[in-house]
């Protein structure tokens, strides 16, 4: 089954600094990749999505993600971060393990970003 | 407008008790999700339900047990069996198991007293 690894649980930023969030998924290149976002005390929102073919993703709020077969990666990027950023990250991936799994999703463990004024 | 709605927001619990997280969604999507999120840990998916009175266990399904009589709500129990149910709960629907794309509820913090 695929998994995706966020590397660094926690990244701090300033205000107007570049962004990066790393992903890296596990094996096979998968249909599609997700950026979610999460604020204190709520649900989770879509930020953006990859589907197959594509390489540069743009999303919601001026993120955008790039993927990179050769890295196995799908890093969250946006060049300058505001205050209203700060929240948690979520990488996902369809768990693949095909039947009753098919369209189940693995997350992965998160990052908080902090972002300094 | 359409969405998924999670209640209580808030919720406490006795130890020895079960009690039951509602989720309901009027997106008309054929499948639902519940995930339990603990700090560090990511999402952790507890059971799932791709239609209507048939759904799946999930990584950490012992001690919670849900329904899916109707469409739109897909209830989860944490019983008594649960030995650490304190945690952030999330309900997520999808459209169908072709598209992946979830729409996550707002959550529940559930809390053992």
């Amino acid at each position: 089954a695929q998994s995706v690894t966020q590397l660094g649980s926690h990244v701090s930023v300033s205000e107007g600094a570049l962004v990066l969030l790393r992903c890296n998924y596990s094996s096979s290149v998968p249909p599609y990749l997700f950026w979610y976002v999460q604020y204190p005390n709520q649900g989770l929102q879509l930020l953006l999505k990859y589907t197959t073919g594509a390489t540069l993703v743009k999303g919601i709020n001026g993120f955008e993600a790039e993927f990179k077969k050769s890295e196995t990666s799908f890093h969250l990027t946006k060049p300058s971060a505001h205050m209203s950023d700060a929240a948690e990250y979520f990488c996902a991936v369809p768990s693949n393990a095909g039947g009753t799994s098919y369209g189940k999703l693995t997350f992965g463990q998160g990052t908080i970003l902090t972002v300094h004024p | 407008d359409g969405g998924i709605t999670q209640s209580p927001k808030y919720l406490f619990r006795k130890e020895g008790q079960n009690v039951t997280l509602s989720c309901e969604q009027n997106l008309n999507h054929d499948a639902m999700y519940w995930y339990r999120q603990d700090p560090g840990q990511g999402l952790r998916l507890i059971y799932y339900s791709q239609i209507v009175n048939d759904f799946q266990k999930g990584d950490i399904a012992e001690g919670y047990s849900v329904s899916r009589e109707k469409k739109e709500s897909f209830p989860l129990t944490v019983t008594s069996a649960q030995k650490n149910p304190t945690a952030f709960y999330l309900c997520a629907s999808q459209l169908d198991t072709s598209n992946y794309g979830y729409t996550f509820g707002s959550g529940t913090r559930l809390t053992v007293v």
